[in-house]
């Protein structure tokens, strides 16, 4: 079946470190990949999605590029701040299928 | 324009008692999905209402219901509360009648049995 794996957390770094958190998929066809991130007791806000091969989303500082041939998708950034602290949700979305399946999120901590 | 809404923001019931949760999507958003949030099981997918109609349907029991009304606005039904059944619930609503439209979290609801 469809699945979304993510590395394990918690994450935690410094201040201005450079971040790479893994995602890899399992799925058939061509889903939309996503990242969310979820702020302590909010939901979830998406922070970039990639629909096609090679794509790479972007926002805030945030990157992740699409790829096919190792079924991943995994989110960087260049020099991470305290308010970057939340919880990081890979994700994919069939477009014949409206139910998005997520990977079990990854806690980032930054330290000052 | 105003985000998803979710109401009551947090929930405290007894097993075996039964719960309603509403969800008022965005403006001009027809499609409406559920997901619970556990820190066991992660989010998981309940379902999915558009124009009325259930689209889409997750893995739950039959004691997880769910409706739609024609201003779009969404509520979902727990019967027969279990301890398990504790989480947050997460509505999300999308626009375009294609499934893939992207999805637009509210706050969730806290539900807590005991």
């Amino acid at each position: 079946g469809n699945s979304v794996t993510q590395m394990e957390g918690p994450v935690t770094l410094s201040e201005e470190a450079f971040l790479t958190i893994n995602c890899t998929y399992t799925a058939t066809g061509y889903p939309s990949l996503f990242w969310y991130v979820q702020y302590p007791g909010e939901g979830l806000q998406l922070l970039l999605k990639a629909t096609k091969a090679d794509d790479k989303g972007s926002n805030k500082g945030f990157e992740a590029t699409y790829r096919k041939e190792t079924t991943s998708f995994h989110l960087e950034k260049g020099s991470v701040q305290v308010s970057d602290s939340a919880v990081y949700f890979c994700a994919l979305l069939y477009s014949s299928a409206s139910k998005i399946i997520f990977g079990s999120g990854t806690r980032l901590s930054i330290r000052p | 324009k105003a985000g998803v809404t979710q109401t009551p923001r947090y929930l405290i019931k007894t097993r075996g008692q039964q719960v309603t949760l509403s969800c008022s999507p965005i403006s001009g958003h027809r499609s409406v999905s559920w997901y619970q949030q556990t820190p066991g099981q992660g989010l998981q997918f309940l379902f999915e209402y558009f124009s009325e109609t259930q689209r889409n349907k997750g893995n739950f029991p039959g004691r997880f219901s769910g409706r739609q009304f024609s201003n779009s606005r969404s509520e979902m039904n727990v019967s027969t509360l279990e301890l398990g059944d504790s989480a947050l619930y997460l509505c999300a609503s999308s626009a375009g009648t294609s499934g893939s439209s992207e999805q637009f979290f509210g706050p969730g609801t806290r539900l807590t049995v005991l």
